[in-house]
This record gives structure tokens, C-alpha cells and sequence, in this order.
């Protein structure tokens, strides 16, 4: 089955500094690569996602990467701010949502 | 638009009791998953209900099981609980058009001792 892979596990950037986080995953069947932020004590929230049909999405100060060839994906965050503080998880889905493989996290720390 | 809500917030059974958690799916939207998060882990994937039948199923135990309810709300039951079943239980569902777009509830804190 698909196994996904995250690193780092943690990330300290100063505010204004970007901040990436990159995954690997095994099936080349999947085609579905979302990002989740997690804050304490809430549900994981989907900030991007990108499919397999398409190399990079960028929304704001948020952008997600994907190289087919490798099995890799990344998030990208430029000029942090205090309150993009949180636990983020990329993802991987196979043909469709019925098994969504996670990663196991990463804690990214802004500090102001 | 209401967004997925879960209740109960925190729970605490013993080990061996049963335990059912419930969520609302958000407006519109008719495919519910659930999935298990242990402490520090990414979620894992438990299984998914679309048309008030289980459509998928990650590496669970049968004690594991579902309903979803024509209104596609949809309940999570966990029987002989475990102490390793404590975790958040997260409900997230999606739209018919995007099914891979899942959208989470806050959670269920679920304490076995």
C-alpha cells in the first residue's frame, strides 16, 4: 500500500523567513496530494492540495510543488507570521479519498 | 455553511465497554470518513461511507464499525474497547463532485483506561 514520508519532523523559522516541508510517497498510482494545518486542540484544516495532472499551485503565500518522476512533494510558505504556528501533514490519496495515507507531521514554529 | 461537527468533545470509558461517537457532515456534502489519530502521528484512515454503505476500509480490527444515516451524518462504534484505541477520532466529509476534498471535523478525544 501507499506509504507516505514527511520531513522535518520539526522546523523553527524566524517571521518572515519561508519555510518548506517536503514529502515522498510510494505509489505511483496516486494522483491527489493535499496539506493539511492542524492547531491545538482543532481538526486538521486543508490548506492546498494539488493532483497529479499538474507541477505546482500556489495560493497567496502558500505553494505546493509535485514531481511525479520522484514521488515528491513540497509546501512552501514565504514570509511566515507568528500564526502559521501549527502542525502541518501532507497526503497522499490513490485513484480516489477511500484510503488517504498521511504523513506523520510536521511542527513548524514561527518565531516573531 | 455549517462545517463537520463531532460530539462528544472528550470521552472516557474503561477498557472492555463499547463507545459510539457521532458527526455531522457539512452542508452538502454526502461521503463521510473517519479516520484514528494517535498522539504525535498523522491520521490513519479507518473507513469511509458514501450512500449509507461502507465504501473502503483501512487496517482496522472488525470491532471497528460504522453507520451513516440518510441525512449522511454518520456514527463511529468501537466495541471490547482497548487501551490503545485512546486517540482523537477525526470525521471528515466531502462533497459528491470532489470526493477527494475532505474537510475535518475537531475531533472526539477518546481516553480508554
Amino acid at each position: 500500500g501507499e506509504n507516505v514520508e514527511q520531513h522535518p519532523s520539526t522546523l523553527s523559522v524566524q517571521e518572515g523567513d519561508s519555510a518548506v516541508i517536503k514529502c515522498t510517497y510510494s505509489d505511483s498510482a496516486s494522483n491527489y496530494f493535499p496539506w493539511y494545518k492542524q492547531e491545538l486542540g482543532k481538526g486538521p484544516q486543508l490548506i492546498i492540495d494539488i493532483r497529479s495532472n499538474v507541477g505546482e499551485k500556489k495560493d497567496q503565500r502558500i505553494a505546493v510543488t509535485l514531481n511525479k518522476t520522484a514521488k515528491h512533494f513540497s509546501l512552501h510558505i514565504t514570509e511566515t507570521q507568528p500564526e502559521d504556528s501549527a502542525v502541518y501533514f501532507c497526503a497522499a490519496s490513490i485513484r480516489n479519498n477511500n484510503d488517504m495515507r498521511f504523513g506523520a507531521g510536521t511542527r513548524l514554529t514561527v518565531k516573531p | 455553511e455549517t462545517g463537520v461537527t463531532q460530539s462528544p468533545t472528550h470521552l472516557i470509558k474503561t477498557r472492555g465497554q463499547q463507545v459510539t461517537l457521532r458527526c455531522s457532515s457539512q452542508s452538502g456534502h454526502n461521503t463521510v470518513s473517519w479516520y484514528q489519530q494517535a498522539l504525535g502521528q498523522g491520521p490513519q484512515f479507518i473507513f469511509q461511507y458514501y450512500r449509507e454503505e461502507e465504501n473502503g476500509r483501512g487496517n482496522f480490527p472488525p470491532r471497528f464499525s460504522g453507520l451513516q444515516f440518510p441525512n449522511y451524518s454518520s456514527e463511529l462504534n468501537v466495541n471490547a474497547l482497548e487501551l490503545d484505541d485512546s486517540a482523537l477520532y477525526l470525521c471528515a466529509s466531502s462533497r459528491p463532485e470532489t470526493l477527494v476534498e475532505q474537510y475535518f471535523g475537531p475531533g472526539t478525544r477518546l481516553t480508554v483506561t
